[in-house]
């Protein structure tokens, strides 16, 4: 089983960026691709993006202005780069593997990292 | 904007059946949108459930089930236990590597 950790960056000011990164282990991050999604405290889940091992991305209408990911498979790892946050981008932010057996479902996440935007 | 509908709290008695639902603002659920359902509990990653409406993940016990009922995809918990309490949410396949969450039904077991 395949199995996802996030990195921690903790506190992150207004207006930065949040960078972010999930390790894989237990499997190639080569044909497969990948997802963050992310929950506001109190509130409900969010699919923010998606990238394929070939670079191919995708993320939500609302960030895709400020969303940035690659992958680096040398290192079995994918990152997320989000532009000029405010308070609202307050989450924890899962990583997860997003097709698994040619269907397009999260069959394994990571266990989440707060990420708090304040000055 | 793409909105995915769920009801936001639901209620079933131990030993009970619910069926909780995943709906369109604008259109029908369909097979085509590969719908799928998680689980989670306060503080923890979500679990998966359900893919492609009706495959249970490894693991899942088969009082879990998928469907469509009408234009809404459904979770049907059948023989409801006290630690199904929980978020359980929905999301929908867009295509393109695109899904939508639903905004989550709040279960209670009581």
């Amino acid at each position: 089983q395949v199995q996802l950790q996030e990195s921690d960056p903790g506190l992150v000011k207004p207006s930065e960026t949040l960078s972010l990164t999930c390790t894989v282990s237990g499997g190639s991050i080569s044909s497969n691709s990948w997802s963050w999604i992310r929950q506001p405290p109190g509130k409900g889940l969010e699919w923010v993006g998606y990238i394929y091992y070939n670079r191919s991305t995708n993320c939500n209408p609302s960030l895709k202005s400020r969303v940035t990911m690659s992958v680096d498979t040398s290192k079995n790892q994918f990152s997320l780069r989000l532009t000029s946050v405010t308070a609202a981008d307050t989450a924890v932010y899962y990583c997860a593997r997003s097709f698994s057996g040619g269907f397009p479902y999260f069959d394994s996440w990571g266990q989440g990292t707060l990420v708090t935007v304040s000055s | 904007q793409t909105v995915v509908t769920q009801e936001p709290s639901f209620s079933v008695s131990p030993g009970g059946t619910v069926t909780l639902t995943c709906g369109l603002s604008s259109g029908s659920v369909s097979t085509s949108y590969y719908p799928s359902w998680y689980q989670q509990t306060p503080g923890q990653a979500p679990r998966t459930l359900i893919y492609s409406t009706n495959i249970r993940s490894s693991g899942v016990p088969d009082r879990f089930s998928g469907s469509i009922l009408g234009n809404k995809a459904a979770l049907t918990i059948t023989g409801a236990q006290a630690d199904d309490e929980s978020d359980y949410y929905c999301v929908l396949y867009m295509g393109s590597g695109i899904w939508v969450f639903g905004g989550g039904t709040k279960l209670t077991v009581l």
